[in-house]
């Protein structure tokens, strides 16, 4: 089983609203990430955590925070968010951070910022 | 110069051909390289991942590594309708942050 669920599937949240994205695995997997991917465009690495600690940060701005409660769980908090903040955002895991592991992608969620 | 480049087509290829989709990389220690399949509104789903030079097979997909060129291909035997969509290719960045880095994707059309 390489499941890897994302809950809302959409989302639609105005400029001051606070929501969370919540990312869950079973697979046993210790690397978690998430993408935001733009329309026609790839997705871009946004963070990693390794054994539930944050492993990358790609300068994303502080509007949104990752947390990993365990291993299971990735979420992604969302605050104060830019209209250009819409695209579909993706959590992905591998079993551990490697170039041998596979990354496997949940469904996303779409965000829309009003 | 992009780390992970892909032609982004449009690419369009009769059903049965063999579609053949082509990726460069920047950085010689990348390791690793992956093909990923992205139907318009869904995420990306693992096609093949390739590590050693040469050729990898897995049905009617073939993926071919050439580190001394640093090219990565995929080549899709007997194309279906169902093969319409976007293919990104990745590969593994080992140097700094080790992360995997996408291509901008190459969006194929298989047509009846």
């Amino acid at each position: 089983d390489t499941e890897v669920t994302q809950t809302p599937k959409h989302l639609v949240m105005g400029m001051t609203n606070k929501k969370s994205l919540k990312c869950e695995q079973h697979m046993g997997h210790r690397a978690m990430y998430w993408y935001k991917q733009k329309a026609k465009k790839p997705p871009e690495l946004m963070f990693v955590y390794s054994y539930e600690k944050l492993s990358i940060n790609e300068s994303v701005p502080s509007r949104f925070s990752p947390e990993c409660p365990n291993s299971s769980l990735l979420n992604l908090h969302l605050h104060a968010l830019q209209p250009e903040d819409s695209a579909l955002y993706l959590c992905a895991s591998s079993q551990v951070r490697s170039y041998t592991d596979t990354q496997y992608f949940g469904p996303g969620t779409r965000l829309t910022v009003l | 110069q992009k780390e992970v480049e892909q032609n982004s087509g449009p690419l369009s290829v009769p059903e049965g051909a063999i579609a053949s989709l082509n990726c460069t990389y920047s950085d010689r220690g990348s390791q690793s390289f992956f093909w990923y399949r992205q139907y318009s509104g869904k995420s990306p789903e693992l096609i093949m991942f390739i590590y050693s030079n040469g050729d990898k097979e897995d049905g009617r997909f073939t993926a071919q590594l050439n580190k001394a060129s640093q090219y990565v291909s995929l080549l899709i035997r007997d194309s279906q309708p169902s093969d319409s969509a976007t293919y990104l290719c990745a590969g593994y960045i080992i140097q700094g942050a080790q992360k995997l880095v996408f291509g901008q994707g190459t969006r194929l059309t298989i047509n009846p």
